[in-house]
């Protein structure tokens, strides 16, 4: 089956430890995308990447990382740097510019 | 990116059809109206685009008038399981998308 994975579904890491959030495609996508979503709020971009080896940051950025070595997999690290890190975390790609956006199941993080 | 303004919850019943509207009043000529549906702890689902006049799928209808400062999503025949947050979304065709709160359409048997 063609999709996004997202790993793992429930996350829970201490305060003050980085924590990376892994994101596979297998459905071919140039670009992929990573948001935040609290409760009861819309999405919010962090980065996104529209080719191998590069990305832009989107609307929050700070306190995370990304890279984008290969096609298939674009992970996402929370530093210690985030001030609020506690959130659910959805991955998304799409296959050309503006097109539709396929979305993983998405990991929810507590850190505490 | 055009703002977007939603209502923030709709009620219906099970076989009735629902209509959401989105205005954007500033919303640019390169623009594209874009509806997604998310049910708790899932990521959005694509549902429908379109520029202007009507667009249909097996899922909705997208009416967008003449001067494209609002829009209708309308969701046919509704049952309890599409119940979800719907988000409307212009933007131009490229990369970044924004989402705002959303309506939360509940459906009632």
């Amino acid at each position: 089956d063609g999709g996004i994975t997202q790993s793992p579904k429930y996350l829970f890491r201490k305060e003050g430890q980085n924590v990376t959030l892994s994101c596979e495609q297998n459905l071919n996508h140039d670009a992929m995308y990573w948001y935040r979503q609290d409760p009861g709020q819309g999405l919010r971009l962090i980065y996104y990447s529209q080719i191998v080896n590069d990305f832009q940051k989107g609307d929050i950025a700070e306190g995370y990382s990304v890279s984008r070595e290969k096609k298939e997999s674009f992970p996402l690290t929370v530093t210690s740097a985030q001030k609020n890190p506690t959130a659910f975390y959805l991955c998304a790609s799409s296959p050309r510019q503006g097109g539709e956006q396929y979305f993983g199941p998405g990991t929810r993080l507590t850190v505490t | 990116l055009a703002k977007t303004t939603q209502p923030i919850s709709m009620d219906s019943y099970e076989g009735q059809e629902v209509n959401i509207t989105c205005s954007h009043n500033n919303i640019a000529t390169n623009d594209y109206i874009t509806w997604y549906q998310q049910f708790p702890s899932q990521g959005p689902r694509f549902i429908i685009q379109g520029y202007k006049t009507k667009v249909t799928n097996e899922v909705a209808s997208l009416f967008i008038p003449a001067d494209r400062k609002s829009s209708t999503l309308s969701l046919p025949r509704v049952s309890l399981s599409d119940t979800a947050v719907y988000y409307c979304l212009v933007a131009p065709n490229d990369y970044k998308l924004s989402f705002g709160a959303g309506t939360t359409v509940t459906v009632r048997a």
